[in-house]
């Protein structure tokens, strides 16, 4: 099994502006997840793009994959004070349960 | 639908004392996944089943932890001889396929919070 690793660790950001969250994983996967998870909350699956994807959008998310650099990308457009949240990425290895790093926590101001 | 329910929500302890922790998945979720979280950290796996069945329990830290799934739904979480460092958030989550684990999302409960005094 193996963890995502998330970059930035923090990251503070005005409302209207984008946020960019990297991960970079090490060997190779079958899919790739983003969660968010929201103070006292549990983790809230985002999306999951597949090895074999590049990019993928889901409203104001905008998710890419580079298996060739081990890394994925999370973009949140306009973003939101109701954004703020700690993302994690977990990288999808066959046959093992989903691992999760420390995550970026994403801070939102009016 | 219900989603993902753990009980309690808050357990306070004291060391050495035995818990039990309760998960109830979403109803049809095969998969059944526990996690503990400390402070500023990520998720930390533990032990997945894929129906009654402990699929990999290679997370469990030591063998005061033990979790079992009997009837392939609800799931416990159980902590012997409780000690400080066991103090986090225990998440359950679970996932509606049978086949890799690694291919479905999973829906998490908002977790018990465990503290041992």
């Amino acid at each position: 099994s193996q963890q995502g690793e998330e970059d930035p660790q923090a990251l503070s950001i005005q409302e209207g502006e984008n946020a960019t969250m990297n991960c970079s994983y090490k060997t190779s996967i079958n899919n790739l997840q983003w969660y968010r998870q929201n103070s006292g909350r549990g983790l809230v699956h985002l999306i999951l793009i597949r090895s074999n994807e590049r990019e993928k959008h889901s409203g104001r998310l905008r998710v890419t994959l580079d298996t060739s650099k081990k890394s994925s990308s999370l973009l949140i457009t306009a973003s939101r004070a109701a954004d703020t949240a700690s993302y994690f990425c977990a990288p999808g290895q066959a046959g093992t349960a989903l691992i999760f790093g420390k995550g970026t926590t994403l801070s939102v101001s009016s | 639908g219900a989603g993902v329910s753990q009980t309690p929500s808050n357990k306070v302890t004291e060391k050495g004392k035995y818990v039990e922790l309760r998960c109830d998945p979403i109803s049809g979720h095969t998969a059944l996944y526990w996690y503990r979280q400390s402070l500023g950290q990520g998720p930390e796996f533990l032990i997945y089943f894929q129906g009654t069945g402990a699929a990999d329990d290679s997370g469990l830290p030591n063998d005061r932890f033990f979790a079992v799934r009997p009837e392939g739904s609800v799931s416990t979480l159980k902590i012997q001889r409780t000690e400080r460092g066991d103090s986090a958030v225990y998440l359950c989550a679970s996932s509606l396929t049978g086949g890799p684990p690694e291919n479905s999302p999973l829906h998490f409960g908002n977790g018990t919070r465990l503290t041992v005094t």
